[in-house]
């Protein structure tokens, strides 16, 4: 079965640092989407993106936070510089098209610690 | 504003009896509610769905009910299994609407051998 592919597994920064996670959505899926799950929390969308356009940015920190799909198949979720309160798993998921009826299918997540 | 709401943080109940996650939201809007299973180190995983046309729908072992007016939903697993230990997270969405989904903060479900 298709997955969504992220990288890395885990990333330990320390605060100020910049960093970088990889998502590779399920191949033929045109939407693609960065959740950030805060331990005890529910995931959080920060950005969705149909095809190479942003649709949805509204939750995303833009002095800190940037996101790009260029070729609109892949994309990297950056971070500068990082903070304290980062620290969380960031989960990428993919969907066929952006209907609301639509199950989303869920990478394993980058867990990120900033130290 | 937390707009999907789900009270109880853990659960815990024994092999073969049934386990009732709840879930209720706030935004009327909503339409289409899904629940998801997370596993540790691992995403969320689709587990069932069901629209605001409906009141209940099945899958196996796991049916949801949805209550429209009181606004409520709630999972159901019979009989469970240890391996149904996970976090259950709720999620509704808006028909139309270009943001996703929105979750609940999610149940830890533990099932006792």
């Amino acid at each position: 079965e298709a997955e969504v592919a992220q990288s890395p597994r885990y990333k330990i920064t320390e605060k100020s640092q910049a960093v970088a996670f990889w998502c590779d959505p399920i191949s033929g899926h045109a939407t693609l989407y960065w959740y950030r799950q805060i331990l005890g929390q529910g995931p959080e969308l920060l950005v969705q993106f149909q095809d190479e356009s942003v649709v949805d940015d509204s939750q995303l920190p833009k002095d800190r936070f940037s996101a790009e799909r260029l070729k609109g198949v892949d994309s990297t979720l950056k971070i500068q510089p990082a903070e304290l309160g980062d620290s969380a798993m960031y989960l990428c998921a993919s969907s066929p098209r952006a209907i609301s009826n639509e199950k989303l299918f869920f990478g394993s997540g980058t867990q990120l610690s900033v130290l | 504003d937390q707009q999907v709401k789900q009270n109880s943080p853990s659960l815990s109940v024994q092999e073969g009896r049934i386990s009732i996650l709840n879930c209720d939201y706030t935004n009327s809007m909503f339409d289409y509610f899904l629940w998801y299973k997370k596993y540790p180190a691992e995403g969320p995983t689709f587990l069932i769905s069901i629209s605001s046309i409906k009141d209940k729908n099945e899958d196996g072992r796991f049916t949801v009910f949805l209550n429209k007016s009181a606004k409520h939903l709630s999972l159901h697993i019979v009989p469970s299994q240890p391996g149904d230990s996970a976090v259950y997270f709720c999620a509704a969405s808006v028909s139309g609407s270009a943001r996703q989904l929105t979750f609940g903060s999610g149940t830890q479900l533990t099932v006792l051998p």
